[in-house]
């Protein structure tokens, strides 16, 4: 079953606006959260990342909101770039095993 | 530079043919995946090592193998006995560990089945 549902599918977004992407999770035992992201053709990498003992983390444009007792957490990307345009996924890791969402293709348009 | 290197980085295989992907890495990690990825599925474990001569099942493990010999290298076979072996194989590292945090990943591998 998957552990990891993120939302939506994909999103397209106007250059300048704000891109918004969902994830919730079932094992209250994960302790880490990032979010990666994937151009095509390429292995994924690591964008920003949180653990639950704080609510929020902001890096540059991009911020990560965590909501411990909903079980959820977003990615929100500020100030969208047509360079921001692949795929984000959202994990969920504990004591090393880590869970993916099914990704969010984002398309942002200039 | 540091990194984890991925070959081929496409390969075609005819039905019934073994195939192994090669997994390189100089980051000194001692543990290392290979990850499956599939269009709207996000990425799924095949395998995994914490250790040299060790290496666990992850949720998708039938018709595929691995070896760990080395820390720097991890391959993975995909065997004849994989239904639907067409896909972009993933192969990361960190230093293992509780609260280990990032997975390092390499380029990937399409593997299609002719």
């Amino acid at each position: 079953q998957q552990q990891v549902k993120q939302s939506p599918q994909s999103l397209i977004v106007q250059k300048g606006g704000i891109s918004i992407i969902n994830c919730a999770y079932e094992n209250t035992a994960f302790d880490y959260f990032p979010w990666y992201q994937q151009f095509p053709g390429k292995g994924p990498a690591l964008l920003i990342a949180i653990r639950p003992d704080v609510s929020e983390k902001k890096e540059g444009r991009f911020t990560i909101s965590f909501n411990k007792s909903a079980k959820q957490f977003s990615l929100h990307i500020m100030d969208s770039q047509p360079g921001d345009s692949a795929t984000y996924f959202c994990a969920a890791s504990y004591n090393n095993d880590m869970r993916f969402g099914a990704g969010t293709r984002l398309t942002v348009k200039p | 530079d540091g990194g984890i290197t991925q070959s081929p980085k496409y390969l075609f295989r005819k039905e019934g043919q073994n195939v192994t992907l090669s997994c390189e890495q100089n980051l000194n990690h001692d543990a290392m995946y290979w990850y499956r990825q599939d269009p709207g599925q996000g990425l799924r474990l095949i395998y995994y090592s914490q250790i040299v001569n060790d290496f666990q099942k992850g949720d998708i493990a039938e018709g595929y193998s691995v070896s760990r010999e080395k820390k720097e290298s991890f391959p993975l076979t995909v065997t004849s006995a994989q239904k639907n072996p067409t896909a972009f194989y993933l192969c990361a590292s960190n230093f293992g560990g509780p609260n280990t945090g990032e997975l390092f990943f390499g380029e990937g591998s399409r593997l299609t089945v002719l």
